[in-house]
This record gives structure tokens, sequence and C-alpha cells, in this order.
């Protein structure tokens, strides 16, 4: 069983247009991050949820929203996409930190591509 | 504030001859560490993490890492490399409050034949 699973795995898109990935875990974990990985390979944290509450916004273009329907989902949602948002997007969950950070689970990863 | 720095972007050894990628770091609190692995058009993967038990670290595939607060280091070591190793590494550092983790830029592993 996949822990982390993100849909779709590539996603090729023109400019301008909306989309989304979808993230999902059966880790029974309550705390979701969505990443960005530039085509250096720098990894840099976009959102952070916990228990469905957003705890993390960096700085982020609000063209980029968040939704977290359940503990178990956490999906990204992009608005008029610019050729800059081409990345390997990543989302990650990890136990709820009762006691400092925990491990992160990661997912494969989507690969969008703004034309 | 806290930071990471991977001294090295990339690293070359041979087969069966010891790796050492490097991280030093800066925490204005008690640091948790860590290091993760990608394989190419892969997730990333825990290693190893250290928080403030032991200062030497055993994680998978028998790597190891030691905290030395006096040099604000935790590199990675392991005695042998094997083909299988070459990967990106990434150490990571965070503190507890934050919900932050901090990702340094990469260490390029190639494992020569």
């Amino acid at each position: 069983d996949t822990a982390v699973s993100q849909t779709p795995k590539y996603l090729v898109t023109q400019m301008g247009n909306d989309k989304s990935i979808k993230c999902e875990q059966n880790l029974g974990h309550d705390t979701m991050y969505w990443y960005k990985q530039d085509s250096k390979k720098f990894l840099k944290i976009m959102f952070s949820y916990n228990n469905k509450e957003l705890i993390i916004n960096e700085t982020v273009p609000n063209r980029f929203s968040p939704k977290s329907p359940d503990k178990a989902h956490l999906n990204l949602h992009i608005n008029s996409l610019e050729l800059g948002d081409s990345a390997v997007y990543f989302c990650a969950s990890s136990r709820t930190w009762t006691s400092g950070p925990n491990e992160q689970f990661f997912g494969p990863g989507t690969r969008l591509t703004v034309l | 504030a806290q930071s990471v720095t991977q001294l090295d972007s990339h690293v070359s050894v041979s087969e069966g001859t010891p790796v050492l990628l490097r991280c030093n770091y800066s925490s204005s609190y008690s640091p948790s560490l860590f290091w993760y692995v990608q394989h190419p058009n892969k997730g990333l993967q825990l290693l190893l993490k250290y928080t403030s038990a032991a200062t030497l670290v055993k994680g998978i595939n028998g790597f190891e890492a030691e905290f030395k607060k006096s040099e604000t280091s935790f590199h990675l070591t392991k005695p042998s490399a094997h083909m299988s190793d070459a990967a990106e590494y990434f150490c990571v550092v965070s503190a507890s409050g934050t919900y932050k983790y901090i990702f340094g830029t990469g260490t390029r592993l190639k494992v020569l034949a």
C-alpha cells in the first residue's frame, strides 16, 4: 500500500490555466505539507496543515491555494499558471509535533510543466 | 532562525570506499536534524534523524551521522559505498515549535565502478 500518494504524476499545461494536484496519506498522520522542488533540486516548504488547519503559509503567491477536506487529504490548486511554476511538487505527512519534529513521509512528486 | 549548509554540491567516490557528506547547521533552538535521500525521479526517504538523544545516530543502509554541537555539524558517513547509494542527499534542520523543516541545497553522490 502506498503511504503518501499524489495525482497526477505528470502535468503539462499552458500558461494561464488552472490546475489541481491531489495528495492522500493512509498513515493516520495529522500534519501534511506541500513542497516545491526547483530545477536545481532546492526544496522549499509552501504550506503545512495540522488537523485540517493551516499552520505554515510561506511567501507563496496567492494563486496557490491549499485545501484540506480531511486529515488524510491535502490538495493544491494553482490559478493562472506561469512559466515559473514549472517544478516538482511534493506532498509529505508526519505525526503531530507533540514532542518536537517528526519524520516526514514524502509522496512520489508531481512534475508540473507550464508551456 | 535556522539554516543548514551542505558544503559539497557533488561528491564522487569509488565503490567500496568511504562516503562523507558534510552538513553544518545554525539554530536558535535545540535542533532536530535529519538526512533524507532522493533517488532519481523518486520522493524523499528518511535515512536517519537526531533528536537530542545519542549523538551518534545509525540509519538505514549502513549510513550514520554524528551530531557535534561544538562544530555545529551533522556529517553523514558510510564505511563502504555501493552503486545503489548514488542519489541526492539532503540535510534538514528543524526545531520544536517552529513547524518548519529547513532543507539544505543537496549533495549529489556519484559512485564509480
